[in-house]
């Protein structure tokens, strides 16, 4: 079975700075998909980053960016010139289509401060 | 506005009752999940379904029951074989297959008193 492993449960961010995410991740299959999603404290989930595992290319939206290592099996966030809005809960997900059913396995959250 | 909407949000109930969460999406989607969220535990996959009439287990399935009789309609019961119910409850869904992002709704808070 696929696991999603998360190691940092908490990290802090001075605002403006740069911060980055850990994400390892555990699959035979070859083809898939990557996400981050992130939980402000509304609980609303809001996708931050996608990356598919066929392209070598690292994702990058704005000012959040993947470092995706397909051999390590890792899929790290990069978040740069942090502002406060960025204060949430982050959660690396993947997607699995064993079994012909498809569904997003996740870890279980880093937790983000962003100090002023 | 396309979207996922969950009623209530807020639910209280006593121990040894049923209670049924809603989940409405009007994205045409053709699958529907269903996770559990606790402090420290990520979220977890109780049911899903990616066709009508027909939905499959998740992880953590024991103690709950849903239907899918309609495509956009995925409606959760808890059922009082659940032992700990209360829990943070998110309703998802996207497009069958490829890397389609996956749509949550605002999510309900269910409290066992």
């Amino acid at each position: 079975a696929q696991t999603v492993t998360q190691s940092q449960p908490e990290m802090s961010v001075q605002e403006a700075e740069t911060v980055t995410l850990s994400c390892t991740y555990d699959t035979s299959e070859s083809d898939y998909y990557l996400f981050w999603y992130k939980q402000p404290p509304s609980r609303q989930m809001i996708l931050v980053i996608r990356q598919e595992a066929y392209k070598q290319q690292n994702a990058t939206e704005n000012r959040f960016s993947v470092n995706f290592q397909k051999a390590a099996k890792s899929f790290s966030l990069k978040i740069s010139d942090s502002q406060l809005g960025d204060a949430a809960m982050y959660f690396c997900a993947y997607r699995t289509s064993q079994g012909g059913s498809e569904k997003l396995v996740f870890g279980k959250g880093t937790k983000l401060t962003v100090n002023p | 506005d396309g979207g996922i909407t969950q009623s209530p949000k807020y639910l209280f109930r006593k121990e040894g009752q049923n209670v049924t969460l809603s989940c409405e999406q009007n994205l045409n989607h053709d699958a529907m999940y269903w996770y559990r969220q606790d402090p420290g535990q990520g979220l977890r996959l109780i049911y899903y379904s990616q066709i009508v009439n027909d939905f499959q287990k998740g992880d953590i399935a024991e103690g709950y029951s849903v239907s899918r009789e309609k495509k956009e309609s995925f409606p959760l019961t808890v059922t009082s074989a659940q032992k700990n119910p209360t829990a943070f409850y998110l309703c998802a869904s996207n497009q069958f297959w490829g890397g389609n992002e996956q749509f949550f709704g605002p999510g309900t808070r269910l409290t066992v008193l």
